[in-house]
């Protein structure tokens, strides 16, 4: 069946720091990825998604690009900010039933 | 713009009991889905309803049931709560018509916790 994988965390950086959380996914057909954020205490929020190979979503400073070589959707930003802080879900979406399949999620931790 | 309400926040049950949890979805939805998060795991789906009828499931037991009214609100019910139950459980809404929709907006969540 669908399955996401995603790195473990947490992952701990400083201020300004370049962020990269690896997702991998596995299908059957062609999914729509995404990317949501859950702040501490609170419900998850779609952060960006990609629809079909090669897209770039993009959101908030937030990049993650649809990679079907390698069934990937690894999330960047240049510059993390304290704020950031939260835990990020990779998940996926395939046709028809519109139910997404997550991963585990890795926690972010910036200090500042 | 009011976003997707659940209602209570957080709530306490012991082993055996029942419990019913309330969400509204966000304004112009008419599709309810229901997930539970464990703690330290990414949400799992429980069932999604659709003009007032459960159009989708996953694997849990009929232990889970649910409702969705007229005005598109959605309950969901835990009988016979075993400790295994206690978790966050998040409601997203969406569109549901052409088959459904992508797109899911959560609410904040109900942290249950069964002792």
């Amino acid at each position: 069946g669908d399955s996401v994988t995603q790195m473990e965390g947490p992952v701990t950086l400083s201020e300004e720091a370049f962020l990269t959380i690896n997702c991998t996914y596995t299908a059957t057909g062609y999914p729509s990825l995404f990317w949501y954020v859950q702040y501490p205490g609170e419900g998850l929020q779609l952060l960006l998604k990609a629809t079909k190979a090669d897209d770039k979503g993009s959101n908030k400073g937030f990049e993650a690009t649809y990679r079907k070589e390698t069934t990937s959707f690894h999330l960047e930003k240049g510059s993390v900010q304290v704020s950031d802080s939260a835990v990020y879900f990779c998940a996926l979406v395939t046709g028809g039933s519109y139910i997404p399949t997550f991963g585990r999620g890795t926690s972010l931790i910036v200090h500042p | 713009d009011a976003g997707v309400t659940q209602s209570p926040t957080h709530l306490i049950k012991t082993r055996g009991q029942q419990v019913t949890l309330r969400c509204s979805p966000k304004s112009g939805h008419d599709t309810v889905s229901w997930y539970q998060q464990a703690l330290g795991q990414g949400p799992q789906f429980i069932f999604q309803y659709y003009e007032e009828e459960e159009r989708q499931r996953g694997n849990f037991p009929d232990r889970f049931s649910g409702h969705q009214f007229p005005n598109y609100s959605s309950e969901l019910n835990v009988n016979a709560l075993l400790l295994g139950d206690s978790a966050l459980y998040l409601c997203a809404s969406s569109w549901g018509s052409a088959g459904g929709s992508e797109t899911q907006y959560f609410g904040p969540g109900t942290r249950l916790l069964v002792l």
